[in-house]
């Protein structure tokens, strides 16, 4: 079956580094996605992997490794309003290709 | 602030009623998703459409019954819903042969009581 594993919660200081993994098993890959979702807003695009690497954008960053089937998303300097669910997902070539499984998402929280 | 907007915002309906829920994307998007999000599950694809046309259907139940009159509108026409139905409700859209990214909108909180 398709299966997205990320934490449930996590807390970090504000100005701390915070590291959100993100796991999959699906039947087939073609990219893989972060998005930011605030308590009662829509889920905001961060970043796209499809290769292999590190992709950098500003604090933001997001590592894959397929061959581990395994993503991370570094979120750096953290600031109070970094506090959201942080949703992983997984374009899965096969089952069609408009089609997104996402994982339950991981809710940060940001303490002063 | 997005390109997709979706209206309304809280929606609560009785059992028997008949309600539609709407969405529309400003971004010149081919593709249009109906998403279901539900406390502490992940978002469920529901329905999609390419260029207008229904290219999945999610083994949704048929109390749910969306329409894409065009590449920018799509609705949600709902009927006998059922309390767990209660959710929210997530439009999305995205451009089919340019990395497919979708951005979303904000979503309509549905209580079915």
């Amino acid at each position: 079956g398709q299966n997205i594993d990320q934490p449930t919660e996590m807390t970090a200081t504000e100005g701390a580094i915070v590291q959100i993994n993100c796991t999959y098993q699906t039947s087939g890959f073609n990219g893989l996605f972060w998005y930011q979702q605030h308590a009662g807003e829509a889920p905001t695009f961060l970043s796209y992997n499809v290769l292999d690497g590190l992709e950098e954008k500003g604090r933001f960053s997001s590592f894959l490794s397929r061959s581990k089937g395994y993503s991370y998303l570094l979120l750096k300097e953290l600031q109070m309003k970094d506090s959201a669910s942080y949703l992983c997902a997984v374009r899965p070539l096969a089952s069609g290709t408009y089609k997104y499984i996402f994982g339950t998402g991981t809710r940060l929280k940001v303490l002063a | 602030e997005t390109g997709v907007t979706q209206t309304p915002r809280h929606l609560v309906m009785g059992m028997t009623n008949k309600k539609s829920l709407k969405c529309e994307q400003h971004l010149g998007h081919n593709a249009m998703y109906w998403y279901k999000q539900s406390a502490k599950k992940p978002l469920e694809l529901m329905f999609v459409y390419n260029f207008k046309e229904q290219t999945e259907n999610n083994s949704v139940p048929s109390r749910f019954s969306p329409e894409c009159p065009n590449s920018s509108h799509l609705f949600l026409h709902l009927h006998t819903l059922q309390p767990e139905d209660s959710a929210l409700y997530l439009c999305a859209s995205s451009q089919v042969d340019r990395g497919e990214t979708q951005y979303f909108g904000p979503g309509t909180r549905l209580l079915v009581l």
